[in-house]
């Protein structure tokens, strides 16, 4: 049940677009995005929730699609600061029950 | 959003020791979750610890090697029990948003089992 996340790495130069996918083989209440740096803890990006509701980092969009049960998270113009692995978590029950973590994508800006 | 923290931060431990690791929130919540990081890995849910109930583990973690308390809405720990180099592991507490939805984390206890 684990989400399966791609792509797995991704280098970028600083200004440049990544798209990050997350999926799932079951049925999904919300989908929440991690980024965390290395030595430290996982950072709340955005959460999407079943019906379309959306809350985060005002430089970050997702997307939510319930029936492909996927979700895209989309970094735009980025910077050296965006350098970490992201996590998508997801939740298959109602608000508040635990993350299931996809296995997380690697992301290097360099400038 | 809610802040977290974790004792101790990090510990070197010998096998066959147990270490408690204490998580306390500045707000009272809900729903805390204990989760491990493997070095490397992502993260694992170990168990979802609710006030007044026994906590609620997922597979391949057991209360005799992961017991964990919840005494108030504000604080848990969780105890690794006789443990092993395999148990070196972040261990990170989180906690839900209380009706936001968000989930943060604790900054984490690094183990290191010799």
């Amino acid at each position: 049940q684990q989400p399966v996340q791609s792509p797995q790495a991704v280098i970028l130069r600083e200004g440049e677009d990544a798209v990050i996918n997350c999926s799932s083989s079951k049925a999904l209440y919300s989908v929440h995005w991690y980024r965390q740096k290395h030595g430290e803890a996982p950072v709340f990006l955005m959460i999407l929730l079943k019906g379309g509701e959306q809350k985060g980092h005002e430089k970050i969009s997702a997307s939510f699609n319930e029936k492909k049960q996927q979700s895209s998270l989309y970094l735009t113009a980025s910077q050296l600061s965006y350098s970490g692995t992201y996590f998508c978590g997801t939740a298959h029950g109602q608000a508040g029950t635990a993350l299931i973590f996809g296995k997380g994508t690697t992301l290097s800006v360099s400038s | 959003s809610a802040v977290i923290s974790q004792k101790p931060s990090r510990d070197i431990c010998q096998r066959g020791t147990s270490l408690t690791i204490q998580c306390q929130v500045d707000s009272q919540v809900t729903m805390m979750f204990w989760y491990r990081q493997q070095p490397g890995q992502s993260l694992t849910l170990i168990a979802t610890a609710n006030q007044g109930s026994e906590a609620t583990y997922e597979s391949g973690f057991v209360i005799d090697k992961f017991p964990i308390s919840r005494p108030n809405l504000t604080f848990s720990t969780l105890t690794v029990s006789n443990m092993s180099p395999e148990d070196s592991s972040i261990y990170l507490c989180s906690v839900d948003g209380q009706g936001d939805y968000e989930q943060f984390f604790g900054p984490g206890t690094r183990l290191t089992v010799l």
